[in-house]
């Protein structure tokens, strides 16, 4: 089993469409979750940072960190054509100051014009 | 967000050729820097932590005498693909932490002929 589960996709949506993205972890340890965005052949963007659990907003991003189910999530409101990419959870431990993450297969999403 | 440039952005090379890739945090200093390695439609794959004035730390089946890593200041890193053979092709993609997150380069993409 792998440490991080992430559905690969692709996730294929209509443009306004709410977008919602999972994944689940393993590790009980893990205290930092953190979304990234990734277009083809470019470097992944950090979208959020969450410590522990709770919700966090940015814009039309919302960042959902559930540790007693061991569930993150990352909603998209009023998608746009220009949020269609990959997108990787990662986590890390508290204890580890090298920011070393352990990172989901990322889920390609479409956004339908 | 703090910038990290890495470069160059394309590389094709011939077989038997070594390539030098450079990371560079642009506005942050980064003892420490990462570099990934990332096939199609795959997550990323951790091939190395580089620590500024010491030793890089190679993950699990890298090979450190062909994938050479030298972090010689708080602003740079560099990955050298030594004799580089077709199935060296990849993308490369550099990271680098600083105090409010891990950041990314855009990549480098090698094609080994």
């Amino acid at each position: 089993q792998k440490e991080v589960e992430q559905d690969p996709g692709p996730l294929s949506v209509p443009e306004g469409a709410i977008v919602s993205l999972n994944c689940t972890y393993s590790n009980s340890a893990f205290q930092y979750f953190m979304w990234y965005r990734q277009y083809s052949r470019k470097g992944p963007e950090l979208l959020m940072y969450t410590y522990s659990s709770g919700n966090k907003e940015d814009g039309r991003f919302t960042a959902q960190v559930d540790k007693s189910s061991k569930y993150i999530s990352l909603f998209i409101r009023d998608s746009q054509p220009s949020d269609s990419a990959t997108y990787l959870c990662a986590m890390r431990l508290a204890r580890d100051s090298n920011y070393q993450l352990i990172w989901g297969a990322g889920t390609k999403l479409i956004i339908k014009p | 967000g703090a910038v990290v440039s890495q470069h160059p952005s394309r590389v094709i090379c011939k077989s038997g050729t070594s390539v030098k890739i450079e990371c560079r945090s642009l506005d942050f200093q980064a003892t420490t820097m990462f570099w990934y390695r990332q096939f199609p439609k795959q997550s990323l794959m951790l091939m190395a932590t580089s620590n500024e004035g010491s030793k890089a730390t190679y993950e699990q089946g890298v090979e450190k005498d062909k994938f050479l890593i030298n972090h010689a200041s708080l602003t740079l890193s560099t990955l050298t693909v030594t004799s580089a053979h077709p199935e060296d092709s990849s993308f490369y993609i550099c990271s680098a932490s600083s105090g409010t997150g891990l950041f990314f380069g855009s990549g480098t993409q090698l094609s080994v002929l």
